[in-house]
């Protein structure tokens, strides 16, 4: 499954299948960018980050990838599990500390 | 080892009140944050600090003040409320964006009536 993030706030995926969260980023100078997972009730947890001087950065089940060119960002979750449903967040640190967040795409993955 | 810890969880006030939002960090963070969040949102930043003793605008800073006395707690307060500061607050602890990845509190869901 495939988001445009702030256009397509939700996403339904099968539980096996791999999911793709996609985020528009507003700032061209912005050096660095997060993701984050919030289920309900609780705050938002680190997932995975990425400077500007990458392209790709992988983790755990987890892959960011980077295009500059078009101000884009996107999640990739390998094999996703009911636990992954939550609400994902990108983040992007527009210099002084400033970390400015998207609205979230909410990931439903059904068994 | 608690992490990032806010109170109170919830809390009712009635416009024009004032509050005091707690956020304490035992992980020796010089960065912290207050963020709010509405539904359908993104979390926007309210207001910084980059160590104790200083404070700093956000995106989101009319209407609330902050103070860093201790380098381990960061503090959110509200003058006279209005509805409009309905939300849900979340505190984060971290070092510089890109160092030290920033850890949230719970959150403290306000309803000002």
């Amino acid at each position: 499954g495939e988001s445009v993030g702030l256009h397509l706030p939700t996403l339904s995926v099968q539980e096996g299948d791999n999911s793709i969260i996609n985020c528009a980023y507003s700032n061209s100078a912005s050096d660095y960018f997060i993701w984050y997972k919030q289920e309900s009730g609780k705050g938002p947890q680190f997932i995975i980050d990425i400077r500007s001087n990458m392209d790709k950065r992988q983790g755990q089940r987890v892959t960011v990838l980077l295009n500059k060119t078009v101000k884009h960002l996107s999640l990739q979750i390998a094999a996703t599990q009911p636990g992954d449903s939550a609400v994902y967040f990108c983040a992007e640190n527009w210099g002084n500390n400033d970390m400015r967040f998207g609205a979230g795409t909410r990931l439903t993955v059904k068994p | 080892n608690a992490g990032v810890t806010q109170t109170p969880k919830f809390r009712v006030l009635k416009t024009g009140q004032s509050m005091t939002l707690l956020c304490a960090q035992d992980m020796n963070h010089e960065y912290m944050y207050w963020y709010r969040q509405d539904p359908g949102m993104g979390l926007r930043l309210i207001h910084y600090s980059v160590g104790e003793g200083t404070t700093a605008k956000g995106e989101v800073p009319d209407g609330y003040n902050v103070s860093r006395l201790k380098k381990q707690n960061f503090l959110l307060g509200l003058e006279s409320a209005a509805p409009s500061q309905t939300s849900v607050y979340f505190c984060a602890s971290g070092g510089f964006p890109g160092d030290t990845e920033a850890f949230f509190g719970q959150g403290t869901r306000l309803t000002v009536v």
